[in-house]
């Protein structure tokens, strides 16, 4: 069965540092993926999208890999800052807009 | 621009009521989806619209859950009779042409 895996263990930086974040999957051929940022009792807020067929995508401080080979996604945040602090969820996209999502990982940048 | 509307914002029942939700998309959006977020967990998409008709509902439980989008418009989610595994947040979302998905801030349901 399709899944998708994000580290369900928070992740803890310091302000500047950049933070990395990974999403894998299996079984599963997306046409696209996408990362989504959640702060508590609000509803997630788009990011990036990247294609199967694109390796980086990039936007302001954020930067998103697709290795389709590994089946990975790395979404990089440089010179984080505490307002970045949320948890971010990775999304797989058959097509259709049909989203299936991770459990999401989150992210806390201390001063 | 206005947003994804939603109403209520929170709702705690009894086992075996019912409840309903509603869901305001963003002006314009022809596709509208209903997903339910249970804590700890990412969203699952329950339903997905396309104008006023059903595109997927694969997984919607459709013994207790019912969603309807007349006119192609707003749209309500209903359950009945809930059941306490059913305490999440149901986000209804929208979009237009494209892959950006817009989210509501969701109607909290405790079922208790």
């Amino acid at each position: 069965s399709q899944k998708i895996e994000q580290n369900s263990e928070a992740l803890n930086i310091q302000e500047g540092k950049t933070a990395t974040l990974t999403c894998n999957y299996t079984n599963y051929s997306p046409a696209y993926l996408q990362w989504y940022r959640q702060d508590p009792g609000r509803g997630p807020v788009f990011l990036l999208l990247i294609r199967e067929n694109e390796k980086e995508k990039r936007k302001e401080r954020l930067k998103v890999t697709f290795d389709t080979t590994l089946k990975q996604s790395l979404f990089h945040i440089t010179a984080s800052q505490p307002a970045d602090s949320a948890t971010y969820l990775c999304a797989l996209d058959g097509g259709g807009n049909k989203l299936t999502f991770g459990t999401g990982t989150q992210l806390k940048v201390e001063l | 621009e206005a947003g994804v509307a939603q109403s209520p914002r929170y709702k705690i029942i009894e086992k075996r009521q019912s409840v309903a939700f509603w869901c305001n998309p963003i002006s314009g959006h022809a596709t509208l989806y209903w997903y339910q977020q249970i804590l700890g967990q990412g969203p699952k998409l329950l339903i997905q619209f396309q104008n006023n008709g059903v595109v997927d509902d694969s997984q919607l439980p459709k013994d207790r859950f019912s969603a309807e989008r007349l006119k192609g418009v707003d749209s309500t989610l209903k359950i009945q009779p809930a059941k306490l595994e059913d305490s999440a947040v149901y986000l209804c979302a929208s979009s237009w042409t494209g892959n950006t998905i817009y989210f509501g801030e969701g109607s909290w349901l405790t079922v208790v």
